[in-house]
């Protein structure tokens, strides 16, 4: 079953912190995206990758980076956390072809205290 | 930055029920597409619609990709409590190249009372 795995459901930080939110993904995707998720707001991109090493900024990628040394692996950093960044983290992939959709993670709700 | 309206934002209907969720853009998109998501798990494609006009259906849901490929619909038929969940609307790019980017409508928390 193919699937892309978040590393954490769950997580809890400091402000302050920098945080690391880890997602694999088992199907050869190029694309892999990186959004959060907040009530009445949907879901809004941060940044995504379309090819190992290459990153594009998303529509709010402020105080946010991200690392894709590997094809499989896409990384989210939170430089140094805050509390407005607490949110649902999905991941997402998709490949060649768009109409098969987004394969996305479970998900990593981030609180920031 | 393209923007999809999506409306409304809570239904709450009794098991039987007929419901539409609409999602408007000013935006063209290349294709459109709807995902259902359950709580604590990530959003799952239902559909995705490509050529303006389309009509799609899977079961009790229709949906509809407008004309012009600026709007949608999802039209669910004798809802059921197993409905329940957050229906998302999200459009592709129609211009250039966008990676397989897609823009997410606000979402629609649907509820279904036995």
């Amino acid at each position: 079953d193919v699937k892309v795995t978040q590393s954490s459901r769950y997580l809890v930080k400091r402000t302050g912190e920098k945080v690391f939110l880890e997602c694999v993904q088992d199907m050869d995707h190029e694309n892999m995206f990186w959004y959060r998720q907040d009530p009445g707001l949907g879901l809004r991109l941060i940044y995504f990758s379309y090819d190992v090493k290459m990153k594009e900024k998303g529509d709010i990628p402020e105080g946010y980076s991200v690392s894709r040394e590997k094809k499989e692996r896409f990384s989210l950093i939170l430089e140094s956390a805050s509390t407005n960044q607490t949110s649902m983290y999905l991941c997402a992939s998709n490949g060649v072809t768009l109409n098969y959709g987004y394969t996305f993670g479970s998900g990593t709700r981030l609180t920031v205290v | 930055t393209q923007l999809l309206e999506q409306s409304p934002q809570f239904l709450s209907i009794q098991e039987g029920e007929n419901l539409t969720v609409y999602c408007n853009s000013s935006s063209v998109f290349s294709s459109l597409q709807w995902y259902r998501q359950e709580p604590g798990e990530g959003p799952v494609l239902l559909v995705t619609v490509v050529t303006g006009g389309e009509v799609k259906k899977l079961k009790r849901l229709t949906f509809q990709f407008g004309d012009a490929r600026k709007d949608s619909s999802l039209h669910i038929t004798a809802a059921q409590p197993g409905d329940t969940g957050l229906y998302l609307c999200a459009g592709a790019d129609a211009g250039g190249t966008s990676y397989g980017k897609l823009t997410f409508g606000q979402g629609t928390i649907l509820t279904v009372h036995p």
